[in-house]
């Protein structure tokens, strides 16, 4: 069965600091995987995505992920957050094999302190 | 400029009363999404539809309704039968089911 889990579903970081929100997946093959931001009462923006072309992925404001395959992992991380930065953030697979399905992770809400 | 609306920002529903949210794309897509977002939750999909003419149900269906008669339209009737339907309603497209889905604003449905 395919599955996205995001292992918090809150995270605290003071401005200034890094920022590390994790997600692990379940899959039997490569997926193509993406991080999305979601401010309050707004759509999904896209931060990243992974499609097998490199592991080290690079996105929007300063977020980049790394894709491990053998940890089946694809965490998000920020060297240095942001007060703008506090969102919800959702995992997805999309799984492409018998089928394409996407699948959202719970999200994690990241709270960002002065 | 390039993107997907929806509307209304807000949508207010009377018991026994059908509503319709709209979504427009004009990205040229062919694949398009309907989503709901309940608080603490990931968004879980009610349908969706990859080409004109055709549409097929997610997993919540129940109580809902769409048409895609145009391309660049995908709405959504939440009909009575949907019996808890306050919720965040978000609409999407991509060019296919593989490829990265772009999100509308959402709207967001109330029940009076």
């Amino acid at each position: 069965a395919q599955s996205v889990t995001q292992l918090d579903s809150h995270v605290s970081v003071s401005e200034g600091t890094p920022v590390l929100l994790r997600c692990n997946y379940s899959s039997s093959y490569s997926p193509s995987l993406f991080w999305y931001v979601q401010h309050p009462n707004k759509g999904l923006q896209l931060l990243l995505k992974y499609t097998s072309a490199a592991t080290l992925v690079k996105g929007i404001n300063g977020f980049e992920a790394e894709f491990k395959k053998s940890e089946t992992s694809f965490h998000l991380t920020k060297p240095s957050a942001h007060m703008s930065d506090a969102a919800e953030y959702f995992c997805v697979v999309i799984k492409n094999t018998g089928g394409f399905k996407t699948i959202f992770g719970a999200g994690t809400r990241l709270f960002v302190k002065a | 400029d390039g993107g997907i609306t929806q509307s209304p920002k807000y949508l207010f529903r009377k018991e026994g009363q059908n509503v319709t949210l709209s979504c427009e794309q004009n990205l040229n897509h062919d694949a398009m999404y309907w989503y709901r977002q309940d608080p603490g939750q990931g968004l879980r999909l009610i349908y969706y539809s990859q080409i004109v003419n055709d549409f097929q149900k997610g997993d919540i269906a129940e109580g809902y309704s769409v048409s895609r008669e145009k391309k660049e339209s995908f709405p959504l009737t939440v009909t009575s039968a949907q019996k808890n339907p306050t919720a965040f309603y978000l609409c999407a497209s991509s060019t296919d089911r593989r490829e990265t889905q772009y999100f509308g604003p959402g709207t967001r449905l109330l029940v009076l």
